[in-house]
């Protein structure tokens, strides 16, 4: 049972343009969604988190979306540069040790 | 700089040869991880550590076992490898939402 769903496997968007990460979920108890990149030959790294009492958070380049009645959150990077080529994961928990993972998405930023 | 280093970075087993993975870190961290990725899949969290008080997920295989000597230290042992457990293998620690990845080790079951 995949709680946390990205349906999209890869993205590509031009150099200076708006990526836009998608992902869904199916857990209401959810009440923490983070966003982790992941370059090859590294493990993840943490990049942007969203608590379920607020619909935006932003971080520079970086915007996460929260909308909870649909439960589905995206990841917005504006603009995109080709060091943002990576894997993006989205990841949610409920508030205790066990986060839950998607499948990730793997972007490429063509220059 | 801190971090969460795993070792070794590339593993080659044979079936049904026990094998252990390890983890360090310099974080100070108490909570420790351990999760299996295969190929376009995402992260399953196999056990994690909250300081030593260890928990397993329901759905990981007897196979698989952990010990965590101390806070820095954690391993993965894997009793008797199959073919199924090629994959790689994710530390990570915390000590809040955000966790800390090791770059992981990729295991070759031969």
């Amino acid at each position: 049972d995949q709680q946390v769903k990205q349906n999209s496997p890869s993205l590509s968007v031009q150099e200076g343009r708006i990526s836009i990460l998608n992902c869904d979920y199916t857990n209401s108890m959810f009440d923490y969604f983070l966003w982790y990149k992941k370059y090859p030959a590294e493990g993840p790294t943490f990049l942007i988190s969203i608590s379920s009492i607020k619909d935006k958070n932003e971080d520079g380049r970086f915007t996460v979306f929260l909308n909870k009645s649909a439960k589905h959150l995206s990841l917005h990077i504006v603009p995109s540069q080709p060091g943002d080529s990576a894997v993006y994961f989205c990841a949610a928990n409920t508030g205790g040790f066990k986060t839950i993972f998607g499948a990730g998405t793997r972007l490429f930023v063509k220059a | 700089d801190a971090m969460v280093i795993q070792n070794p970075r590339y593993q080659v087993t044979q079936f049904g040869k026990p094998v252990t993975l390890s983890c360090s870190q310099t974080l100070n961290h108490n909570v420790m991880y351990w999760y299996q990725q295969k190929s376009s899949q995402a992260p399953k969290l196999l056990f994690h550590y909250y300081d030593k008080d260890f928990n397993n997920e329901a759905d990981t295989p007897d196979n698989f076992q952990s010990r965590r000597p101390n806070t820095s230290f954690c391993f993965l042992d894997i009793r008797s490898p199959g073919l199924g457990d090629a994959a790689m293998y994710l530390c990570a620690t915390s000590i809040s939402n955000e966790q800390f990845f090791g770059p992981g080790t990729r295991l070759t079951v031969l």
